[in-house]
């Protein structure tokens, strides 16, 4: 399995402009969480779904963030309009719970590299 | 989830085990206590996980205190490719959806 696969690696933009974040996971896993990692605030859980079902969007910083998830193999992180602020590492993450519920291991891509100038 | 403390950094010798500490003082009965590193420029990636009694795979051994409230994770031939940062968490195993709180980690530096 080529683990979970996270795109652009890099991505720079201006102010305002919109930027999306595309993350496959692990086929076979049922959930699925993005991350932001930055310098001042560490690992961040941003929003988690289930199932392609939202469950947990308590860390989405504002309005302007936005995720999706329209199949069980592709997810969207958006940010419009961006700002320089958002400049931070964006992680994706996958697992499945197993079947005693005790098994759990997340498995992280590569991440996104944000710089918003 | 409970809350884990960890020294900001340790150095280690390339060859010798490496003992990473984590205080988790406040662990309920039914929470786990899990390992996670960061290596540079990666993603985070899992390393072991154990309730109350000690665990060994491929990666590390972690060895619980008996009354849970600490942990150690040892890396038996510290490599300088396990210069990393080192994550500790303690949370239910199967509750709210495998969410899993980082917290500060202790960075670890495998010196030659």
């Amino acid at each position: 399995d080529a683990g979970v696969i996270q795109s652009p690696r890099h991505e720079v933009t201006e102010m305002g402009q919109e930027v999306t974040l595309r993350c496959k996971p692990i086929s076979g896993h049922d959930y699925l969480f993005w991350y932001r990692q930055t310098m001042m605030r560490g690992l961040e859980l941003l929003i988690y779904f289930n199932n392609n079902v939202p469950i947990d969007d308590s860390g989405m910083p504002e309005d302007r963030f936005s995720a999706k998830m329209p199949n069980a193999s592709f997810s969207t992180l958006k940010i419009q309009p961006s700002e320089p602020r958002d400049s931070a590492v964006y992680f994706c993450a996958s697992s499945s719970p197993g079947s005693l519920a005790t098994n759990e291991k997340l498995f992280f891509g590569s991440g996104t590299q944000l710089s918003v100038l | 989830d409970a809350k884990t403390t960890q020294p900001p950094s340790m150095d280690c010798a390339e060859g010798r085990a490496a003992n990473l500490p984590c205080n988790h003082s406040t662990i309920s009965g039914n929470e786990y206590v899990y390992w996670y590193r960061q290596i540079h420029s990666q993603g985070p990636q899992y390393i072991i996980h154990g309730l109350k009694n000690n665990e060994t795979n491929e990666m590390a051994s972690l060895i619980i205190t008996e009354d849970r409230k600490s942990s150690t994770l040892i890396l038996p031939h510290a490599t300088l490719r396990d210069t990393a940062v080192y994550y500790c968490i303690v949370r239910v195993a199967g509750a709210a959806g495998n969410k899993l709180t980082f917290g500060g980690g202790t960075r670890v530096l495998v010196k030659p």
